[in-house]
């Protein structure tokens, strides 16, 4: 079955940029989705469909993907940013289900 | 404003069953497909299920294909899922996540609920 491979960690100063990376086979044919998950409270989609960020959120965050690497990049991070994030695309073979990949913690050094 | 309220979650022994509930509020429930996502403590997340807007499209993870049947009451804004022959590893938190589509092909989810725990043990 498909397979999304994330960094289990990435570190970042504020101020600075943060790029979180989603690896998978032929992943650039996929519509990757983002989610953040801050410590006990629940996914909120921050990057739709590659690049389409839900109304509200900051500018900050954006996404790309292509080949075999989707990746989102936080801008000027902040500390609040601390989170862990997942990327999610659905795979129709042999039927259709959702992968997530396992998952980046992001710190705010 | 988009509610999602999940219910039924408990400690339940191995083998046995249990049945989950999501009560939506604050937009029409039969607009959308919904799903059911896991975690376990401390893990990732893990689909578990989804449905879409009349029930015409259902698929499961492999994990629980046969064992968890998802549904939904279109009349009372609610989403179901029967667990049978529950195990030690569905031990997670279990939410209730919208589709942005009535039907999921390549949809993300845009909403969800605060979750329900399940437990199993003996």
């Amino acid at each position: 079955s498909y397979v999304l491979t994330q960094p289990p960690s990435v570190s970042v100063a504020p101020g600075q940029t943060a790029r979180i990376t989603c690896g998978g086979s032929n992943i650039g044919t996929y519509s990757v989705h983002w989610y953040q998950q801050k410590p006990g409270q629940v996914p909120v989609l921050v990057v739709s469909d590659d690049s389409d960020r839900p109304s509200g959120l900051p500018e900050r965050f954006s996404g790309s993907n292509s080949g075999s690497t989707a990746t989102l990049t936080i801008n000027r991070v902040e500390a609040e940013d601390e989170a862990d994030y997942y990327c999610q695309v659905w795979d129709s073979s042999p039927e259709y289900h959702v992968v997530f990949g396992g998952g980046t913690k992001l710190t705010v050094l | 404003e988009v509610q999602l309220v999940e219910s039924g979650g408990g400690l339940v022994q191995p083998g046995r069953s249990l049945k989950l509930s999501c009560t939506a509020s604050g937009f029409t429930f039969d607009d959308y497909a919904f799903h059911w996502v896991r975690q376990a403590p401390g893990k990732g997340l893990e689909w578990v299920s989804g449905i879409s807007w009349s029930s015409g499209s259902i698929h499961y993870a492999d994990s629980v294909k046969g064992r968890f049947t998802i549904s939904r009451d279109n009349a009372k804004n609610s989403l179901y899922l029967q667990m049978n022959s529950l195990r030690a590893e569905d031990t997670a938190l279990y939410y209730c996540a919208k589709d942005i589509r009535p039907v999921y092909r390549t949809s993300p989810f845009d909403s969800w609920g605060q979750g329900t725990l399940v437990t199993v043990s003996s």
